[in-house]
């Protein structure tokens, strides 16, 4: 098993312009989510889904949107990069074991700056 | 994540034992996890509790829950300099969401 595959590991964007940082996971777990790390801040989520065609909204959802067509991918746009999105973003993945949820699991995440 | 809390950062020379501390606001979580994160990598498990249990030992990590408090806490015995990097307590819900804390950052001294 890869786990969960980040896409790619650094990039740097021009204000305005647009991207989608891939995310795919081999375990088949239903639940993924994008969160961004900052300095002091922790980690914030963005979105989220609990499988197929369900995404909803999280913590910092402004600017970014998600979609889940099948349960191993889950990619995030960035519609229009602003310099507030320069961050670092994490994709995980996590599953039930029966009635529970359990660890979530990590990519090794993207480095994004925007100039 | 605002609803968990825990300091900064921690020092400890290299063979004393580091305790890592964490304040959680929401009683119904399932289970309180402990991630490990080093320079430019992603986040590791280190350990979880179930919220029913008080502790829970796993060769140098030690995890004290005390559920009335909504305090937890992560020892580590034997500090190594290996184990410099930044800690995360988080939270999780039924739903596949996650409540981290700020982390905090360890550094192990000689």
């Amino acid at each position: 098993n890869a786990g969960v595959t980040q896409t790619p590991k650094f990039q740097v964007l021009k204000t305005g312009q647009s991207m989608t940082l891939q995310c795919a996971q081999d375990m088949n777990h239903e639940y993924m989510s994008w969160y961004r790390q900052d300095p002091g801040m922790g980690l914030r989520l963005i979105h989220y889904s609990v499988g197929a065609g369900i995404t909803d909204q999280g913590e910092v959802p402004n600017g970014y949107n998600v979609s889940r067509s099948t349960t191993e991918d889950f990619p995030l746009r960035l519609l229009s990069a602003a310099p507030s999105q320069t961050s670092v973003y994490f994709c995980a993945s996590s599953y039930h074991r029966g009635t529970m949820n359990t660890e979530a699991f990590f990519g090794q995440g993207t480095r994004l700056t925007v100039v | 994540g605002e609803d968990v809390e825990q300091s900064l950062f921690l020092s400890v020379r290299e063979g004393d034992s580091s305790v890592i501390n964490c304040t959680y606001t929401d009683s119904s979580s399932t289970y309180l996890y402990w991630y490990k994160q080093e320079p430019g990598a992603g986040l590791q498990l280190l350990t979880y509790i179930f919220s029913n249990m008080d502790m829970k030992q796993d060769q140098r990590l030690t995890v004290l829950l005390n559920k009335k408090d909504k305090h937890l806490s992560l020892r580590i015995a034997d500090t190594q300099t290996g184990d410099s990097a930044i800690y995360f307590c988080a939270e999780g819900d039924s739903w596949g969401k996650f409540q981290f804390g700020a982390g905090t950052q360890v550094v192990v001294t000689p």
